[in-house]
């Protein structure tokens, strides 16, 4: 596609349930990035996806969270037993990984905005 | 564990006026970007630094890279309301190609 494309945009969920958010990255881009940003907030790095190298999970705040990506294409963000402070917009990015000195340029999706009540 | 300190958090100013935000680390970064958010949106990004010292002007943008690739600043002439804001900055990890950490944010609002 022409950009990255989220999906929920808007997740409202109960606490203890499970959520799982969906990233579909620019066609051909094969880093893809998840971060979480709260509310008026920078970006928390949670997984980065390099081709077919291992995750990169440093990032993932608890065992509840999780993150797929099947090849170079689709993932999608798993989040188990949510807890009130899991609310946050989760954002998506992807990049060519092309760049010298690691300067990849992310293209953002819009995010997936999740209410945990 | 890389981190990145953005001051100020927050600058309201008139219309006009100059602003310089930065961008600060007790780490060595071999890039740094800076990054524009509007509310709904996602990040996009504005500039990339890669050699310690480096300065880049956008228009009435002009960015710089310390010298030690440790730090950032963005400073801004002539403010227009189309700058408001959330401004970050992001620094590519050495040694682990392509991860970046970006710093907290400083929101930017011009008021006309």
């Amino acid at each position: 596609g022409a950009g990255v494309s989220q999906s929920p945009s808007n997740k409202v969920t109960e606490k203890g349930k499970d959520v799982e958010l969906r990233c579909d990255p620019i066609s051909g881009h094969t880093a893809l990035y998840w971060y979480r940003q709260r509310l008026g907030q920078g970006l928390e790095f949670l997984i980065y996806f390099q081709g077919n190298s291992a995750p990169d999970k440093s990032g993932l705040p608890s065992d509840r969270f999780s993150a797929e990506r099947t090849g170079e294409s689709v993932s999608t963000l798993t989040i188990q037993r949510t807890q009130q402070e899991d609310s946050a917009v989760y954002l998506c990015a992807s990049s060519s990984g092309q760049s010298p000195a690691g300067a990849n340029v992310l293209t953002f999706g819009a995010g997936s905005r999740l209410t945990v009540l | 564990t890389q981190l990145l300190e953005q001051s100020p958090q927050f600058l309201s100013i008139q219309e006009g006026e100059n602003l310089t935000v930065y961008c600060n680390s007790s780490s060595v970064f071999s890039s740094l970007q800076w990054y524009r958010q509007e509310p709904g949106e996602g990040p996009v990004l504005l500039v990339t630094v890669v050699t310690g010292g480096e300065v880049k002007k956008l228009k009435r943008l002009t960015f710089q890279f310390g010298d030690a690739r440790k730090d950032s600043s963005l400073h801004i002439t002539a403010a227009q309301p189309g700058d408001t804001g959330l401004y970050l900055c992001a620094g590519a990890v050495p040694s682990n190609t392509g991860k970046l950490i970006f710093g907290q944010g400083t929101t930017l609002q011009v008021k006309p």
